[in-house]
């Protein structure tokens, strides 16, 4: 069965700051993996996924995410924080059909 | 751009009372999921449709909750009675496959009194 760990459920950084979420999955499969991002009373927004091929993923609004099988990995990070970026981050794993969803990592971002 | 459309936003209800929350999935997807969003559980997959046909439900409490698609352009799910503990922000995503990712729907705020 296919899950996902999200280390941290609150990360706080400051504007500018490096951002790093991490997300660690397990699956039997080679597995797609996703970033989605939910602002307040929204939906989940697709920020990035890997698929097959380059293990390093870029998505939307500057982050970017790499793939580590070794490590069974998947973090996801960006050089410099905004303050819009503040929001709730899930990562998800799909291994065959479906997508399961960690429980999530509220980011804060400091002035 | 394309969407997928929940119906209604809100929705508050009594205890016992039929609940049916509706999906619209984005013209050509042929991938539709249902996601439960709570607090203290997090993003639970409740059900997911690929052609129409049901592919899992195993995630939904069987005894109340009912999941369909009566067309390509219709999802439903129903709870049958509901009960306070059914209270959530219940998602819809839709998609071709898994390479593409999933858009998801704004939600249907369910509070159950």
């Amino acid at each position: 069965a296919q899950s996902v760990t999200q280390l941290g459920s609150h990360v706080s950084v400051s504007e500018g700051a490096l951002v790093l979420l991490r997300c660690n999955y397990s699956s039997s499969v080679p597995p797609y993996l996703f970033w989605y991002v939910q602002y307040p009373n929204q939906g989940l927004q697709l920020l990035l996924k890997y698929t097959t091929g380059a293990t390093l993923v870029k998505g939307i609004n500057g982050f970017e995410a790499e793939f580590k099988k070794s490590e069974t990995s998947f973090h996801l990070t960006k050089p410099s924080a905004h303050m819009s970026d503040a929001a709730e981050y899930f990562c998800a794993v799909s291994d065959r059909n479906d997508m399961r969803f960690g429980a999530g990592t509220r980011l804060t971002v400091k002035p | 751009d394309a969407r997928v459309t929940q119906t209604p936003r809100h929705k508050v209800t009594e205890m016992g009372q039929e609940v049916t929350m509706r999906c619209q999935p984005i013209l050509g997807h042929n991938t539709v999921f249902w996601y439960r969003q709570t607090m203290m559980q997090g993003l639970e997959l409740l059900a997911y449709f690929r052609n129409r046909a049901p592919l899992d439900d195993s995630g939904m409490p069987k005894d109340r909750f009912s999941a369909e698609m009566p067309d390509a352009t219709l999802a439903t799910l129903k709870i049958q009675p509901s009960e306070p503990r059914d209270s959530a922000v219940y998602f819809c995503a839709s998609g071709l496959d898994r390479s593409y990712g999933y858009t998801f729907g704004s939600g249907t705020r369910l509070t159950v009194v």
